[in-house]
């Protein structure tokens, strides 16, 4: 079936433009995550959701990021007056449950240059 | 808190020879912990877990880890290198916050690096 695709590929903005970042979990995968790789560095967690529960918002770095999703599906993260700190790889990842045991299925990033 | 730590930034082998990559954890109970692979222009993907069950866990590609609570470790091995196996890999954590929400820590990577 198919995996956790995100969309764009690759983002190349200016600084101070808002950017907006989509996820298509996997179909029936109840959670959601979004994380940030900096260049030569580990995932960063932003936020988590599961199901219709309010989400985890506790790795937002500043006000600037927010994250929706619609139900158990699509979800987008949103980057305002962007800044050159912001750009990195910005993956998602789905799991079928919400335990940490669940094995995480990433997608293949979004990669975000701010000039 | 839960946390890992890898040892090592970077560990290069010769095709053919046995691979090492440590990990650390600190936890005030026995963790659930992972292993992710990120190949080159790929998502990550994982390689094994650990859950409380055996203690030595079998992965994909031939790769295993081995919990060992005296040493709080969980360090990766593969008895011989293939040029395939050249990846980012990293040891991850699940860390409990005080809603009870579960997140995954990820240490900091460590990339393999093989040599014909």
């Amino acid at each position: 079936g198919a995996g956790v695709s995100q969309s764009p590929s690759n983002k190349v903005t200016e600084k101070g433009k808002d950017v907006e970042l989509r996820c298509d979990p996997i179909s029936g995968h109840t959670a959601l995550y979004w994380y940030r790789q900096r260049l030569g560095q580990g995932l960063e967690f932003l936020i988590y959701f599961q199901g219709n529960s309010a989400p985890d918002k506790s790795g937002l770095p500043s006000d600037r990021f927010s994250a929706e999703r619609t139900g158990e599906s699509v979800s987008t993260l949103t980057i305002q007056r962007t800044q050159q700190e912001d750009s990195a790889v910005y993956l998602c990842a789905s799991t079928q449950g919400g335990k940490p045991t669940d094995t995480q299925y990433f997608g293949p990033g979004t990669r975000l240059t701010v000039l | 808190a839960q946390s890992v730590t890898q040892l090592d930034s970077h560990v290069s082998v010769s095709e053919g020879t046995p691979v090492l990559l440590r990990c650390n954890y600190s936890s005030s109970y026995s963790p659930s912990l992972f292993w992710y692979v990120q190949h080159p222009n790929k998502g990550l993907q994982l390689l094994l877990k650990y859950t409380s069950a055996a203690t030595l866990v079998k992965g994909i590609n031939g790769f295993e880890a081995e919990f060992k609570k005296s040493e709080t470790s969980f360090h990766l091995t593969k008895p011989s290198a293939h040029m395939s196996d050249a990846a980012e890999y990293f040891c991850v954590v699940p860390l409990k916050a005080y809603t009870g929400f579960q997140k995954l820590v990820f240490g900091t990577g460590t990339r393999l690096l093989v040599s014909p």
